[in-house]
């Protein structure tokens, strides 16, 4: 069965400045897709960024960026000059081709200080 | 385009009722999805449908029934709600049933079971 692990419960990041959001996963299937979402306090889901097992590439998006390194099996989130607006919990999530759920991480609170 | 809607947004129900959740989308996805979020933890998949027509167990089935009234609509059913149901619900929706497929994600129902 799939595991996300997020080992920082929470995280705290000076505006402008890069963060960095750790995720590791657990998985025997050889594809797989990895997600992170982003909730901030008014409660909604938001896709942030995709990354797919095959992918050579590491997947960005805007000020988001993902460094996976699937020998570590790792996927972790990058966010890059830090905005108020980004203080949210974060979740790292999993699908295999196996399976129809997202398996999701604890999360990440991260707070942004001006 | 209002994406994935869910209603209604707030619920408290007392011991042993039941009620309907119901959840829409208009991006003409062929899965959909609920999952429960529960505090301190990241989501868990209750019910998802592959396809119109369709409808599966996820992890934590028990206590619930959904139909899968149409390709837009998909609803969840308490038949005799519980304390232990408490929770935030979250319907979402994919393009196919495939693990590099996005789900997206309604605002959520805050349910409440006294």
């Amino acid at each position: 069965a799939q595991k996300i692990t997020q080992t920082q419960p929470g995280m705290f990041v000076q505006e402008k400045e890069a963060v960095t959001l750790d995720c590791t996963y657990d998985t025997s299937d050889p594809s797989y897709g990895l997600f992170w979402y982003k909730q901030p306090s008014s409660g909604e889901m938001i896709f942030l960024i995709y990354q797919g097992s095959y992918d050579q590439q590491n997947a960005t998006e805007g000020r988001y960026s993902l460094n996976f390194q699937k020998a570590r099996k790792s996927a972790n989130l990058v966010i890059s000059a830090s905005q108020l607006g980004d203080s949210a919990m974060y979740f790292c999530a999993s699908r295999e081709t196996s399976g129809s759920r997202l398996t999701f991480g604890e999360g990440t609170q991260l707070t942004v200080n001006p | 385009n209002a994406g994935v809607t869910q209603t209604p947004k707030f619920q408290v129900l007392k011991t042993g009722q039941s009620m309907t959740l119901q959840c829409a989308q208009d991006m003409n996805h062929n899965s959909m999805y609920w999952y429960r979020q529960d505090p301190g933890m990241g989501l868990r998949l209750i019910y998802y449908s592959a396809s119109e027509g369709t409808t599966d167990k996820g992890e934590v089935p028990n206590g619930y029934n959904v139909s899968r009234l149409n390709k837009r609509e998909f609803s969840l059913r308490l038949e005799s709600a519980a304390p232990s149901q408490t929770s935030v619900y979250f319907c979402a929706s994919s393009e196919a049933w495939d693990f590099t497929d996005t789900q997206y994600f309604g605002p959520g129902t805050r349910l409440t079971v006294l």
